[in-house]
């Protein structure tokens, strides 16, 4: 069964420096999302990305994140400087359509920020 | 503010019981209902979608969905050990792509 894969499953920073995670959706899917999920609490929507650009942001993507398709393959999360907060779990997602599909994810990536 | 409301458990039951988990949303608008799965430090796995009131069964699970009531749960039939995790309810928000999460429901099977 396809699957959505991300890389590195682990990453450790400092405060201020820049990070990049990297996701491989499902290939014929068109919708691609980054969520985030901070230790014991919900879920959280970040951003939505169809056709080459951004169709919805939550307020949590701040000027500091930014989203990339480099290729027609990897969909990439940009975290300028980062922030002791900004540590997480990051989940990239894909789904065939936008509507009344369901989202499969990656195995995520666990940002930790010191 | 949108939001989805579940009860956080611990949920335990013995092994070969039902298991009831519940989901409140407060978007009447909202058109996808899921049910994910998430074991410790784990993503979260689809189990189950609904889009339209009424029960969807998939083998041991069901969904159910009352939009009147704002309302969706799953049950889990002869559940196993392996079944526990944390259950964690998913609406889209209206006419936007993204998803609001519950908390979850972390459930115990007992052997």
């Amino acid at each position: 069964e396809p699957e959505v894969t991300q890389t590195p499953s682990h990453q450790v920073t400092q405060m201020g420096q820049e990070v990049i995670l990297r996701c491989v959706p499902i290939s014929n899917h068109l919708y691609f999302y980054w969520y985030r999920q901070i230790l014991g609490q919900k879920v959280e929507f970040l951003v939505s990305f169809y056709n080459n650009e951004i169709s919805e942001k939550s307020e949590i993507f701040d000027d500091q994140f930014s989203v990339e398709r480099p290729d027609g393959s990897n969909f990439t999360l940009k975290i300028r400087s980062t922030k002791l907060e900004d540590s997480a779990m990051y989940f990239c997602a894909s789904s065939q359509q936008v509507y009344n599909s369901p989202l499969h994810f990656g195995n995520g990536t666990r940002l930790t920020v010191t | 503010q949108k939001e989805v409301e579940q009860n956080s458990g611990p949920l335990s039951v013995p092994e070969g019981a039902i298991a009831s988990l519940n989901c409140t949303y407060s978007d009447r608008g909202s058109q996808s209902f899921f049910w994910y799965r998430q074991y410790s430090g784990k993503s979260p796995e689809l189990i189950m979608s609904i889009y339209s009131n009424g029960d969807k069964e998939d083998g041991r699970f069901t969904a159910q969905l009352n939009k009147a009531s704002q309302y969706v749960s799953l049950l889990i039939r002869d559940s196993q050990p392996s079944d526990s995790a944390t259950y964690l309810c998913a609406v889209n928000a209206g006419n936007n792509r993204k998803l609001i999460w519950g908390l979850g429901t972390s459930l115990a099977v007992n052997p």
